[in-house]
């Protein structure tokens, strides 16, 4: 099993839609979990931490499975401004070791 | 707000030269990072450090080198560089306390080499 993996999509979706997506991880514990964003040719930016009990920033929604070693994120009424690159993020190993990228999931909101 | 800036934004070069990718932050964070980006392989973690004269290898460290004299620069170096170091190099840093705290990226090199 790979350490971080995503679906690449792309998830083409119209404006107002809700989409979800997916991201799991092979090592049981791991702890620092996060989801960024990266818009084309440009760098990836920190779009929210997932904590265990799961958070919410506005229309984006994080939840945390560690039975199943998932991640989600969930985007309600989706903006065209919200096509871009999503990322997982997870450290690779307990303890004070660096993270490690999935390849993403592309997202394209249609107009 | 200078934050993490990255020199040259775009650098072409031959193989076998070696090239030097900069990378300046002025927020003092302790902990920086290289990464490359290629497609079908996601960002890929080169080398990473903790505090000056600290550093560390990630995944892929063959042929690069890096040094860290002073907390705010990270270069790295391409000892003799080959089309395979053909990518797109990524610093970061973090505010955090460890390695695995969120963090914030330069707005990339973009390297071809020829």
């Amino acid at each position: 099993r790979k350490e971080v993996e995503q679906d690449p999509g792309p998830f083409n979706v119209p404006e107002g839609a809700t989409v979800a997506f997916n991201c799991t991880y092979s090592n049981s514990a791991s702890q620092s979990f996060f989801w960024y964003r990266q818009d084309c040719r440009k760098e990836p930016k920190l779009l929210m931490s997932v904590y265990s009990s799961g958070n919410e920033d506005g229309r984006f929604t994080a939840q945390l499975n560690r039975a199943s070693q998932y991640i989600s994120l969930l985007i309600r009424d989706s903006k065209l401004s919200d096509s871009a690159t999503y990322l997982c993020v997870v450290n690779r190993r307990p303890g004070n070791t660096p993270l490690v990228f999935g390849k993403g999931t592309r997202l394209s909101v249609i107009a | 707000d200078a934050g993490i800036t990255q020199s040259p934004r775009y650098k072409i070069t031959e193989t076998g030269r070696q090239v030097t990718l900069m990378c300046h932050q002025t927020w003092s964070h302790s902990y920086m990072f290289w990464y490359r980006q290629d497609l079908g392989h996601g960002l890929r973690l080169i080398y990473y450090s903790a505090a000056a004269d600290i550093t560390d290898k990630g995944e892929v460290p063959d042929g690069y080198v890096v040094s860290r004299s002073k907390t705010e620069n990270f270069p790295l170096t391409l000892e003799s560089a080959t089309r395979s170091q053909t990518s797109v190099y990524f610093c970061a840093s973090t505010w955090g306390r460890s390695y695995n705290s969120p963090l914030h990226f330069g707005n990339g090199t973009r390297l071809t080499v020829t």
